[in-house]
């Protein structure tokens, strides 16, 4: 069975840290790879995509893909008590659906 | 570009009855999934479709169905609705075309069974 491991948290962050959130999946022919943010009581909204090794940068945020260690992570710079959410690890396992986690809660303290 | 929007956004229904929700796409996103939201068990794929046809679907029992529409709008059917049924739908939409895959959803629909 596919499967997308995340550490469901709380993960506890001070105002200005860097957060971490890290993302394991069991499907080698896995293609694509997205960070989802959600916050309590609304729907998942797309934050990231990766699809090569290596880092990708988008302001406070970066995602980082080793495929060789199945392994997905999402760093984000200078935490805000906003960026508190739950973040959901997405995989693409080749056709057309994601496979999800179920998400690491964030809390950043002010 | 609007987004994906989702009607109704809440839903209370009594065990047994049968419900239909739908789900507009964002403009020229071909492709619409469905998922159903727990606490316990997280983001569950139900079916995927594309050009009005259902490409995928998930380990969901038969009670679950949906459709597509030439405009691409789609509808999802919960029939003879049980108390396990309670979550939160989210639909989804994608663009094929750009073999990314990247889905957006809409704000889902809260269906609560009594």
């Amino acid at each position: 069975q596919k499967e997308v491991e995340q550490n469901s948290g709380p993960l506890s962050v001070p105002e200005g840290a860097i957060a971490s959130l890290n993302c394991t999946y069991s499907d080698r022919g896995s293609q694509s790879f997205f960070w989802y943010r959600q916050y309590s009581g609304k729907s998942p909204e797309l934050i990231m995509s990766i699809y090569s090794n290596g880092d990708k940068e988008d302001g406070r945020f970066t995602a980082q893909l080793n495929k060789a260690s199945q392994y997905v992570s999402l760093l984000i710079r200078d935490s805000q008590p906003s960026d508190s959410a739950t973040y959901l690890c997405a995989v693409n396992p080749g056709y057309s659906t994601l496979t999800f986690g179920k998400g690491t809660m964030l809390l950043v303290s002010p | 570009k609007a987004g994906v929007t989702q009607t109704p956004r809440y839903l209370i229904k009594t065990r047994g009855q049968q419900v239909t929700l739908s789900c507009s796409p964002i403009s020229g996103h071909r492709s619409v999934s469905w998922y159903q939201q727990t606490p316990g068990q997280g983001l569950q794929f139900l079916f995927e479709y594309f050009s009005e046809t259902q490409r995928n679907k998930g380990n969901f029992p038969g009670r679950f169905s949906g459709r597509q529409f030439s405009n691409s709008r789609s509808e999802m059917n919960v029939s003879t609705l049980e108390l396990g049924d309670s979550a939160l739908y989210l639909c989804a939409s994608s663009d094929p075309g750009t073999g990314a895959y990247e889905q957006y959803f809409g704000p889902g629909t809260r269906l609560t069974v009594t």
